[in-house]
């Protein structure tokens, strides 16, 4: 199963664009990349998802280069309720198998 | 909407006893998932099913046990708690599909062991 590394903590200023990137070096063909996003307390929260090029929703946009070995979630114009722990997951297409969560990036977003 | 629902949002337990955290979910998934989070330590896998009445073991198995009769329903047991136990446990569920395999989680299931 592809592992993934993301930077631990991040820190932002309101209104201001943040982009979170995930290495996955050994992303398989039919992987899917996915990111969640997790407020203290409460359980992640699916954001976003995407085979290749981009993909953009009304929350972020997520990029992701013609190799594939890394991703990079984009949230726009952040504000103070953006900050989280993001987590991204590379996930076999229809698996059976086991899903891995990496350590996630802490985004703290300031005033 | 999907929802993932864990009956207990908070529990006190003593060490040694059995403890049950229910989870059910309602969009008719084939997968569903326990997972434990501790600070630094981030979502670590403790069991998954793919299927009534089957398991798999995930990354840190010892100390739990699971059970799905049914398929909206994966119980985690722990038979006889211990105060390394005391953690936030998640339950998710996801389907089979064709374009991506997303996981909805519950809100989680905040256990002391004292």
């Amino acid at each position: 199963l592809a592992k993934t590394t993301q930077p631990i903590s991040m820190d932002s200023y309101e209104g201001q664009e943040v982009n979170i990137t995930c290495s996955h070096n050994n992303i398989a063909t039919n992987d899917y990349i996915t990111w969640y996003q997790q407020f203290p307390s409460q359980g992640p929260r699916f954001i976003i998802q995407g085979y290749k090029t981009k993909v953009t929703n009304e929350v972020a946009s997520l990029f992701i280069p013609a190799d594939r070995k890394s991703s990079t979630l984009s949230l726009p114009r952040v504000s103070l309720s953006d900050t989280a722990v993001y987590y991204c997951l590379v996930a076999l297409s229809g698996n059976t198998g086991k899903l891995i969560f990496g350590q996630g990036t802490t985004l703290q977003v300031k005033p | 909407d999907v929802k993932v629902t864990q009956s207990s949002r908070y529990l006190v337990k003593r060490t040694g006893e059995k403890v049950f955290l229910e989870c059910v979910q309602d969009m008719d998934h084939e997968n569903m998932f326990w997972y434990r989070q501790d600070p630094g330590l981030g979502l670590r896998l403790i069991y998954f099913s793919y299927d009534v009445k089957m398991k798999e073991k995930g990354d840190i198995p010892e100390g739990y046990s699971v059970s799905r009769e049914k398929k909206e329903r994966f119980s985690l047991i722990l038979e006889s708690a211990s105060t390394n136990q005391t953690s936030m446990y998640l339950c998710a569920s996801s389907t089979f599909g064709n374009s991506g395999n997303t996981i909805y989680f519950g809100e989680g299931s905040w256990l002391t062991v004292v």
